[in-house]
C-alpha cells in the first residue's frame, strides 16, 4: 500500500534556526513527488514538484531534495511568515491521484 | 481573482439534509478532484475527473456523488448530510496536457454537520 509519513508532526524554530522536515514514502513507480504549503483556513499552496532521486529545487529560504525513498524540505534561516503547514505527496507511475502525508505544522517565533 | 473558486466557504447544515458544494476553474484545467481535509488524517479522495464525460472514485467516495457539468465545474454532492462528514472540503485542478502533474487547490469549504 501506498505511504507517506511526515515528520516531526510540529516544529518551532526561532527565526533563523535552520532545520528540515521529512517526507518518506513506500511507492512503486514514483512519478512524482510533490511539496505544498498550507495556511490555516486556506488550501494547500504548490510549492515543489521532484520527479527523480538526486533532484534538488529551491525557492526562497526552502530547498527540496529527493532520494528514493524519501525527501527533505531544508529551510534556510527562517522568518515569522514561513509559519504554515508543509505537506508531501507523492504520485504513482500510472496513476491520476495525489497521496498526502499528514503534514508538519511549523512555527517560526520571532 | 482566485483560479479556482469554490462556493459556499462556509455552511452548517443538520443531519440528513442534501447539500451541494461548487468548484469552479478559470485555470482552464482539464482534470479536477475533491478532497477531504480532516484533523490528523491529512487529505483525501474523494472523486476525481479527467473530463466532462470521465468520473472516477477516490478512497472516501461512500456517501458522496459528483457531477461535471462542464470542464470549469465540478460539484460535490452529501444526499443525506451525517455529522461525520464534518470537514475542510477542497477542490482541486491539473492540467496534464502540459506534462506537469502538480494540483492547484482551492480556498476550501468548511461544512459542518449538526
Amino acid at each position: 500500500e501506498d505511504q507517506v509519513t511526515q515528520s516531526p508532526e510540529a516544529l518551532r524554530l526561532q527565526e533563523g534556526e535552520s532545520s528540515s522536515l521529512n517526507c518518506s514514502y513506500t511507492v512503486s513507480g514514483l512519478r512524482g513527488l510533490f511539496w505544498y504549503r498550507q495556511d490555516p483556513g486556506k488550501g494547500p499552496e504548490f510549492l515543489f514538484t521532484l520527479y527523480s532521486a538526486g533532484e534538488e529545487k529551491e525557492k526562497e529560504r526552502l530547498k527540496a531534495t529527493l532520494t528514493k525513498k524519501e525527501s527533505f524540505l531544508h529551510i534556510t534561516a527562517p522568518k515569522p511568515e514561513d509559519s504554515a503547514t508543509y505537506l508531501c505527496a507523492v504520485q504513482k507511475g500510472g496513476a491520476q491521484k495525489l497521496v498526502f502525508g499528514q503534514g508538519t505544522r511549523l512555527t517560526i517565533n520571532p | 481573482d482566485a483560479d479556482v473558486t469554490q462556493t459556499p466557504r462556509n455552511r452548517i447544515t443538520k443531519t440528513g439534509k442534501r447539500i451541494m458544494l461548487e468548484c469552479s476553474q478559470t485555470k482552464g484545467h482539464d482534470r479536477m478532484y475533491w478532497y477531504r481535509q480532516d484533523p490528523g488524517l491529512g487529505l483525501r479522495l474523494i472523486y476525481y475527473s479527467f473530463d466532462v464525460k470521465d468520473i472516477n472514485k477516490g478512497e472516501i467516495s461512500d456517501g458522496y456523488s459528483v457531477s461535471r457539468q462542464a470542464q470549469a465545474k465540478f460539484s460535490l454532492s452529501l444526499e443525506s448530510a451525517i455529522p461525520n462528514q464534518t470537514a475542510l472540503y477542497f477542490c482541486a485542478t491539473s492540467d496534464t496536457r502540459t506534462g506537469n502533474t502538480e494540483a492547484f487547490f482551492g480556498q476550501g469549504t468548511r461544512l459542518t454537520v449538526v
